[in-house]
């Protein structure tokens, strides 16, 4: 079965500093996707990235980016010029879908607080 | 309009009654899937839709039943429902993309606070 792990519950970071948030997981699957969700204090999930493991660069959207390391078996976030509307939970999440099988796995999620 | 309303925001119901949790999309998403959420806790997976048929159905305690009625809304109907099934339960949708149920970019609603008493 497939493990995600993030080792930091909690993580804070000052405005317009840089973050980094990890993720590892563990598989034995050579195709499958990796996400980070963000979920604000009002609840509601957004996707912030997402990575397709056949791709070697690293995916990028705006302030977020990840460093995919594939052969390590870690996927971390960083934040850049982190802004208060970054406060939230941050979940890492893996993906398998091959034929007649999947799996669909969330790590424990850091919380993220960004101090003015 | 990319997104996913569910309804009702809040939820508080017995452990004899029947209710029932909405959600809606209308960004032409054909795969949609419902979350239980305990707080401090990542989402699990409990059920997924795909063109209306359910494809997933994460061994579920049956007093929990989904229905896809169409291709914008899905239900889960709630009877005899137990105190620890009180959490947060999101609603989402993603494209399906090469005819597997790909977790595609997915568009979560607000979730229903659902409590049990």
């Amino acid at each position: 079965a497939q493990t995600v792990t993030q080792s930091q519950p909690e993580m804070s970071v000052q405005e317009a500093e840089t973050v980094t948030l990890s993720c590892t997981y563990d598989t034995s699957e050579s195709n499958y996707y990796l996400f980070w969700y963000k979920q604000p204090p009002s609840r509601q999930m957004i996707l912030v990235i997402r990575q397709e493991a056949y791709k070697q660069q690293n995916a990028t959207e705006n302030r977020f980016s990840v460093n995919f390391q594939k052969a390590a078996k870690s996927f971390s976030l960083k934040i850049s010029d982190s802004q208060l509307g970054d406060t939230a939970m941050y979940f890492c999440a893996f993906l398998y879908s091959g034929a007649g099988s999947y799996q669909l796995t969330f790590g424990k999620g850091t919380k993220l607080s960004v101090i003015p | 309009d990319t997104e996913v309303t569910q309804t009702p925001k809040h939820l508080v119901m017995g452990m004899t009654n029947k209710k029932s949790l909405k959600c809606e999309q209308h960004m032409g998403h054909r795969a949609m899937y419902w979350y239980k959420q305990k707080a401090k806790k990542p989402p699990e997976l409990m059920f997924v839709y795909s063109y209306e048929k359910l494809s997933i159905n994460e061994s579920v305690p049956s007093r929990f039943s989904p229905e896809c009625p169409n291709s914008s809304l899905l239900n889960l109907h709630l009877h005899a429902l137990q105190p620890e099934d009180s959490a947060l339960y999101l609603c989402a949708s993603s494209q399906v993309a090469g005819g597997h149920t790909v977790f595609n970019e997915q568009f979560f609603g607000p979730g229903t606070r659902l409590t049990v008493l």
